[in-house]
């Protein structure tokens, strides 16, 4: 089985642009996470879905994050507009029931 | 809400030393437990998993620990070496109140091995 897949493993954007990041979940997994990692904050929930249906968005990461799923094989996270302090790694996991979570290679992302 | 705390947040041992991680968490009903190793440049690779309420799980060169009496949650790396140089993390999952499990991570432990 193939595991999590994502794209662009690098995206360099500069400040104002938008930029979309997608990721592809194991197949037959139901959960499905949006994390951003830095070495200061760590790893930060950003989206969180079950069934396709938005479980939770990160709260403080609302305004310029917006994650979809628009099927059960494929999920985006848009980014709009972009700021400096957005560079980080995004990692895309996924999860049968919220149990096991499989990761993804992540997409580092730079801002300039 | 669940909350999870690693400790210690950065670790520094010698080849065939051994290194303890440990994580405490809150809530009753977290029924999962994992330890997720992420290497230089890399993703986040399931370490190992437990499930039962008071558990020792074995592994190749570490040990896990569960003791849902005092919510405690530790990695025992037996004797480093260079190669278990990694960041680590443990994630708990908890039951929520809609019926399903969600994880909640640690903040990481960077752990370095000197030869």
């Amino acid at each position: 089985d193939a595991g999590v897949t994502q794209t662009p493993r690098h995206e360099v954007a500069e400040k104002g642009q938008t930029i979309i990041l997608k990721c592809e979940p194991v197949s037959g997994h139901n959960d499905l996470f949006w994390y951003r990692q830095t070495k200061i904050q760590g790893l930060e929930l950003l989206s969180y879905f079950r069934s396709k249906s938005l479980m939770e968005d990160g709260g403080a990461f609302k305004d310029r994050f917006k994650a979809e799923m628009l099927n059960s094989s494929f999920s985006t996270l848009k980014i709009q507009p972009t700021e400096p302090k957005d560079s980080a790694v995004y990692l895309c996991a996924s999860s049968l029931s919220g149990i096991e979570q499989y990761f993804g290679p992540g997409t580092r992302l730079t801002v300039l | 809400g669940e909350q999870v705390e690693q400790r210690p947040p950065h670790l520094s041992v010698r080849e065939g030393d051994s290194a303890v991680i440990t994580c405490t968490y809150t809530d009753p009903n977290s029924y999962y437990f994992f330890w997720y190793k992420q290497e230089p440049g890399a993703s986040l690779q399931l370490l190992m998993k437990v499930f039962s309420s008071t558990e020792i799980n074995e592994g190749q060169g570490f040990t896990v620990l569960l003791n849902k009496k005092d919510k405690r949650l530790s990695l025992n790396l037996t004797a480093a070496h260079p190669g278990d140089s990694a960041a680590y993390f443990c994630a708990v999952s908890a039951l929520t109140s809609g019926g399903n499990y969600k994880p909640t991570f640690g903040k990481g432990t960077s752990l370095v091995v000197h030869p």
